[in-house]
């Protein structure tokens, strides 16, 4: 398995919604990511986790929250966000942080309402 | 301030022609990717250079990392319809994760 997959594809949510985007990875990547991108524009970093440990939150608002309850698994949950969060989030993993590559999922085009 | 920047912005060519696209930093870096990226997808790696001079060739498409490992290029030979997309090159300063540079985004007309 070679592949990251992420859940839902498409997700619209009204601003006052709780919901979460789910990412797995069967590779034995020990270091997973949550990028945001916006239309035209490269991936930004959001999150980094490190042996399923937050190693860094690039000064994310608190109403995107990640959890990562195991070395397969990442989550982030979304609650009270803003029209203009609507964007593409993009999951990836690598064996390290610094690895040589990542693999990144399809992403979930997330339109707040 | 970008890290990375990337040449042209915007590149549209016929099918068959060749084409040269630039990325370039101040910065060393200990690696350098490059992505393809398409529409509605995540970004696919196409190839990780580490050695300063290196060159990697990928069928037609060949990738340079410069000597003093602060640029690359991406050369396409006789590009395809197929290679339309959104090249983004990635670098790492050793022990920092990756900062992407702000794209290129090719159209090859058929």
């Amino acid at each position: 398995d070679t592949e990251v997959t992420q859940t839902p594809k498409h997700l619209v949510m009204g601003m006052t919604n709780k919901k979460s985007l789910k990412c797995e990875q069967h590779m034995g990547h020990r270091a997973m990511y949550w990028y945001k991108q916006k239309a035209k524009k490269p991936p930004e970093l959001m999150f980094v986790y490190s042996y399923e440990k937050l190693s860094i939150n690039e000064s994310v608002p608190s109403r995107f929250s990640p959890e990562c309850p195991n070395s397969s698994l990442l989550n982030l949950h979304l609650h009270a966000l803003q029209p203009e969060d609507s964007a593409l989030y993009l999951c990836a993993s690598s064996t390290t942080t610094g690895g040589y590559g990542y693999t990144f999922g399809s992403g979930t085009r997330l339109t707040v309402v | 301030t970008q890290l990375l920047e990337q040449s042209p912005q915007f590149l549209s060519i016929q099918e068959g022609e060749n084409l040269t696209v630039y990325c370039n930093s101040s910065s060393v870096f200990s690696s350098l990717q490059w992505y393809r990226q398409e529409p509605g997808e995540g970004p696919v790696l196409l190839v990780t250079v580490v050695t300063g001079g290196e060159v990697k060739k990928l069928k037609r498409l060949t990738f340079q990392f410069g000597d003093a490992r602060k640029d690359s290029s991406l050369h396409i030979t006789a590009a395809q319809p197929g290679d339309t997309g959104l090249y983004l090159c990635a670098g790492a300063i050793y022990g920092q994760n990756f900062v992407f540079g702000p794209g290129t985004r090719l159209s090859v007309l058929p």
